[in-house]
């Protein structure tokens, strides 16, 4: 079946600007992930919903950044104000939000979009 | 969170095992160690989850000593197209994966 897609692939903007970023998860995963990842580092994560509930924002940076997933699928990652270290790519995880898992449950990650702050 | 560590890079030729080593000396109880693996301009997908002793599936194998304050990943007879980054993540259903660093893999013709 189809994959984790995001949209756009690469996204251009100029300092101070709004942008979306969104993302399609996998069909029926209720767990959606958003990361940002920097040259050379490792993702970092941003926030996690389960349904259509933000469950923990303890990632987002500052108040510039907002997500929401308002029908429990599609989910947009807002920044206000864009700074030219927002420039980063941003990759979005889905998985299946099985409850009481003792496992790691494996994520899958879309292709991210590589935002560019002018 | 288990912190873990991991080499930054190692560089391997074609049809050559490539063993990378994570040390996870605070792994707790009931900790799963989980191998991502990223490609350039792509997200991160998952190759091999292990709890102890070994791990074996299509892509890769996963040693987990007795102690499982380390374990190690092996690519069989790796291809040009082995060239990424892995993780070594540490955890019990935590829904924040932690990546690290990594350990970049080169492999040469």
């Amino acid at each position: 079946g189809a994959g984790v897609s995001q949209t756009p692939s690469n996204k251009v903007t100029e300092k101070g600007k709004y942008v979306e970023l969104r993302c399609d998860p996998i069909s029926g995963h209720t767990a959606l992930y958003w990361y940002r990842q920097s040259l050379g580092q490792g993702p970092e994560f941003l926030i996690y919903f389960q349904g259509t509930g933000a469950a923990d924002d303890s990632g987002l940076p500052n108040d510039r950044f907002f997500a929401v997933r308002p029908e429990g699928s599609v989910s947009t990652l807002k920044i206000q104000r864009t700074e030219r270290g927002d420039s980063a790519m941003y990759l979005c995880a889905s998985s299946p939000g099985t409850g009481g898992a003792t496992y790691q449950e494996t994520q899958y990650f879309g292709p991210g979009t590589r935002l560019l702050v002018l | 969170l288990a912190k873990t560590t991991q080499p930054i890079s190692m560089d391997s030729y074609e049809g050559q095992e490539v063993n990378i080593t994570c040390s996870h000396n605070n792994i707790a109880t009931n900790d799963y160690i989980t191998w991502y693996q990223q490609f350039p301009s792509q997200g991160p997908r998952f190759i091999i989850q292990g709890y102890k002793t070994k791990v074996t599936n299509e892509v890769a194998s996963l040693f987990i000593p007795a102690d499982r304050k380390s374990s190690t990943l092996s690519l069989p007879r790796v291809s040009l197209s082995d060239t990424a980054v892995y993780y070594c993540l540490v955890g019990d259903n935590d829904y924040k994966l932690s990546f690290g660093a990594g350990t970049t893999v080169t492999v040469r013709a």
